[in-house]
């Protein structure tokens, strides 16, 4: 499996404003993953991040609006820029790790949640 | 694009019960992954089948890759109350191919 942690945990903004969340691994990594699970949603993927190359965002996520930085092989950010309530979701940070299988096993971090007032 | 299709969106067991869930699509997926989230975390990986037919165990979860590469079940025998929780399966269509999430389905245990 992979650690992974995130920080912060939780936070509550207000509107108009901007934050970065952090997710650290424990060890090297090739891609990292964004998702969004909105309130009783399943997750939708935002955007893959890998390093040495900019992230590669799913349809209806801009780079604008949530750019992401990935410095290392190991840590990963993702900021919300501009924030409205329509922006309150638990982000998910992950990445994939070869499991005994030898295939990828995805795995996630416990989640930052975000409310925007 | 490719959709996975979970239903009920909530199950409610008695405690002891099993209980069985499925996921289905119309695409064909070559990887099929099974997710529990609790409140409040990150989902955690429970099994990952990699071979239509496969059928792997975890404790008291056995999981299915269906022969078709379009469905898998979960199957959760004699629960128990920290069995509660939202249960996602995931799959992709290729080693690389980023996952695809079903709606999940929440589950809850009456002692």
């Amino acid at each position: 499996s992979a650690v992974i942690s995130q920080k912060p945990s939780r936070d509550i903004c207000q509107r108009g404003t901007s934050l970065t969340i952090q997710c650290q691994v424990d060890s090297q990594v090739t891609m990292m993953f964004w998702y969004r699970q909105q309130p009783g949603q399943s997750l939708t993927l935002i955007a893959t991040a890998n390093q040495g190359s900019e992230a590669t965002y799913e349809s209806g996520f801009v780079i604008d609006k949530f750019p992401i930085s990935r410095p290392n092989l190991t840590f990963s950010t993702l900021t919300v820029s501009n924030m409205s309530p329509e922006d309150s979701s638990i982000y998910l940070c992950s990445v994939d790790r070869t499991g005994t299988s030898s295939y990828n096993e995805q795995f996630f971090g416990p989640g930052t949640r975000l409310t925007v007032l | 694009g490719q959709q996975l299709n979970q239903s009920p969106q909530s199950m409610f067991i008695q405690e002891g019960e099993d209980v069985s869930m499925n996921c289905t699509s119309s695409s064909i997926f070559n990887t099929w992954l099974w997710y529990k989230q609790d409140p409040g975390e990150g989902p955690v990986l429970l099994i990952a089948l990699y071979k239509a037919g496969e059928l792997t165990s975890n404790g008291r979860l056995t999981a299915q890759f269906g022969i078709t590469r379009k469905d898998s079940f979960l199957n959760i025998s004699a629960s128990i109350p920290s069995d509660v929780g939202i249960y996602f399966c995931a799959g992709r269509t290729g080693a690389n191919s980023k996952l695809t999430f079903g709606k999940g389905i929440t589950l809850s245990v009456r002692p």
